[in-house]
C-alpha cells in the first residue's frame, strides 16, 4: 500500500509552453500533498505545499503565478509550469502525506516528473 | 529559516567498510528524522527513521543515532557492498509545520570494489 504516482514520467516542451504534471495518491488519501524541484546532482528543494481544497503555501523565492498548484481532490494534485523557459527544466517530484495516526505522519514520494525545456 | 547541514558531499568507501554520514538541523521543533536512498533518475526511498524521543536505531547493516542537544544526527552502514552506492540524503520534520521535509544537501557515496 502506499503508492503514488505522477504523470507524466518524462516531458519535453517548446518555450512558452505550459506543462501540466499529476501526482496521484493511488491507496490513501492525502489532505496534503508537497512538490519538490531537483536540479542536477542536487538536493531536493520544497516548492509548496499543497492543501486539498484550499490555496498551496509556496516557498520564499518560489513564484505561484509560474507553478500553479490545484489539489481538487484527496487523492489528486497537480502543479503547471506556465510559460515554462530552459531554467525550468528540472526533475520534479511529489509527495504525499499518509497520515497514520495522531502524530505519526508519513510521507511517501512519486517517481518524478523531468522535465526539458528546449 | 530550518536548515540541514549534511557532510560529507562525497564518500568513497572500500567493500566491506564502514560509512557514515553525519548532519545536523536547525529547527529545535523538529522531531522526526528519516534517511532517504536515492539512485539516478528515480525517487527517494526512506531506508530508516528516528524520532526525537530515541537515541538510536539500527536495522540490519544500517544504524541511525540522534543527539538532540546538539542537533546532530547520523547514518551508520557497516560491511558495506556496491549496492550501497547511491546518493543519501539526511532529513527533519517537524510535525508542527505541516509536516514540511527538509533534506540535507545529500552524500555521493561510492563502494569501491
Amino acid at each position: 500500500g502506499a503508492v503514488v504516482s505522477q504523470h507524466p514520467s518524462w516531458v519535453i516542451c517548446k518555450s512558452g509552453t505550459s506543462v501540466k504534471i499529476e501526482c496521484r495518491s493511488l491507496d490513501f488519501q492525502a489532505t496534503t500533498m508537497f512538490w519538490y524541484r531537483q536540479f542536477p546532482k542536487q538536493s531536493l528543494m520544497l516548492m509548496a505545499t499543497s492543501n486539498e481544497g484550499s490555496k498551496a503555501t509556496y516557498e520564499q523565492g518560489v513564484e505561484k503565478d509560474k507553478f500553479l498548484i490545484n489539489h481538487a481532490s484527496l487523492t489528486l494534485s497537480t502543479l503547471t509550469v506556465t510559460s515554462a523557459h530552459p531554467e525550468d527544466s528540472s526533475f520534479y517530484i511529489c509527495s504525499a502525506n499518509h497520515e497514520r495516526g495522531a502524530s505519526y505522519n508519513e510521507q511517501f514520494f512519486g517517481p518524478g516528473t523531468r522535465l526539458t525545456v528546449l | 529559516g530550518e536548515n540541514v547541514e549534511q557532510h560529507p558531499s562525497t564518500l568513497s568507501v572500500q567493500e566491506g567498510d564502514s560509512a557514515v554520514i553525519k548532519c545536523t538541523y536547525s529547527d529545535s521543533a523538529s522531531n522526526y528524522f528519516p534517511w532517504y536512498k536515492q539512485e539516478l533518475g528515480k525517487r527517494p526511498q526512506l531506508i530508516i527513521d528516528i524520532r526525537s524521543n530515541v537515541g538510536e536505531k539500527k536495522d540490519q547493516r544500517i544504524a541511525v543515532t540522534l543527539n538532540k542537544t546538539a542537533k546532530h544526527f547520523s547514518l551508520h552502514i557497516t560491511e558495506t557492498q556496491p549496492e550501497d552506492s547511491a546518493v543519501y540524503f539526511c532529513a527533519a520534520i517537524s510535525y508542527s509545520s505541516a509536516s514540511k521535509i527538509i533534506f540535507g544537501s545529500g552524500t555521493r557515496l561510492s563502494i569501491r570494489p
